[in-house]
């Protein structure tokens, strides 16, 4: 059974940064790209960034682009997403999710962890 | 960037009716388009990926359809735990990959 379990999650003063973890299991993680995907408060999905599994490739959405990095430990089967410079509106739920393939291309999302919180708030 | 649009916004149905979700695309996308259900307080699960395929455990009253720029969700008969945020996602053109703003369906 797929699992993805976030953690890290808090609340932060505008500017400070953060890092959240995602422990996976159940499947042969160095074979999936891993990717990040938040939910402001009350909003809809918004994808933030995804890595791939062995070539390690990374894409950012612009509203992170500079400040958010994506990376992974395929010997511990953990997906990492350090957050610098963090603003308000970076407050969501931030969701670790298995790509269905490698290549961080085309890519749909086949399996959710329940999230961890980002407040950003003085 | 690709803007994924629902119509209609909220959609009130009443258990054991069919249900009929659009998502237009701001340019075609071909048949790279996934639907994700989200119930409240969880996380979303996908439903259908290649515009109609459904995904590993996905009831058959789930069925999607449409390529291009247009696309359906339908539910053939509503159950209670179908009541939920239903969300397209293109990955097509990337980055970014792109959400709609969710359909809610809720109960009539």
């Amino acid at each position: 059974e797929v699992q993805l379990v976030e953690s890290g999650g808090a609340l932060v003063q505008p500017g400070g940064s953060l890092r959240l973890s995602c422990e996976a299991s159940g499947f042969t993680f160095k074979s999936y790209a891993m990717s990040w995907v938040r939910q402001a408060p009350g909003k809809g999905l918004e994808w933030v960034s995804s890595i791939g599994g062995t070539d390690g490739q990374t894409n950012y959405a612009d509203s992170v682009k500079g400040r958010f990095t994506i990376s992974r430990d395929n010997s511990r089967n953990t997906l990492y997403l350090q957050m610098e410079s963090l603003r308000a509106e970076d407050t969501a739920v931030y969701y670790c999710v298995k790509g269905d393939h490698g290549g961080v291309y085309y890519l749909f999302f086949n399996y959710w962890g329940q999230g961890t919180l980002v407040t950003v708030s003085s | 960037e690709i803007v994924m649009t629902h119509s209609p916004a909220t959609l009130s149905v009443s258990p054991g009716e069919r249900a009929t979700l659009s998502c237009r695309a701001s340019q075609s996308v071909s048949s790279n388009l996934a639907w994700y259900q989200q119930r409240p307080g969880q996380a979303p699960r996908v439903l259908i990926f290649g515009a109609s395929t459904r995904a590993t455990g996905v009831p058959a009253r789930f069925s999607g359809s449409g390529s291009g720029t247009e696309f359906t969700l339908t539910i053939s008969s509503l159950q209670s735990e179908d009541f939920a945020v239903y969300y397209c996602q293109q990955y097509n053109n990337w980055p970014p990959y792109t959400f709609g703003q969710g359909t809610k369906v809720e109960i009539k």
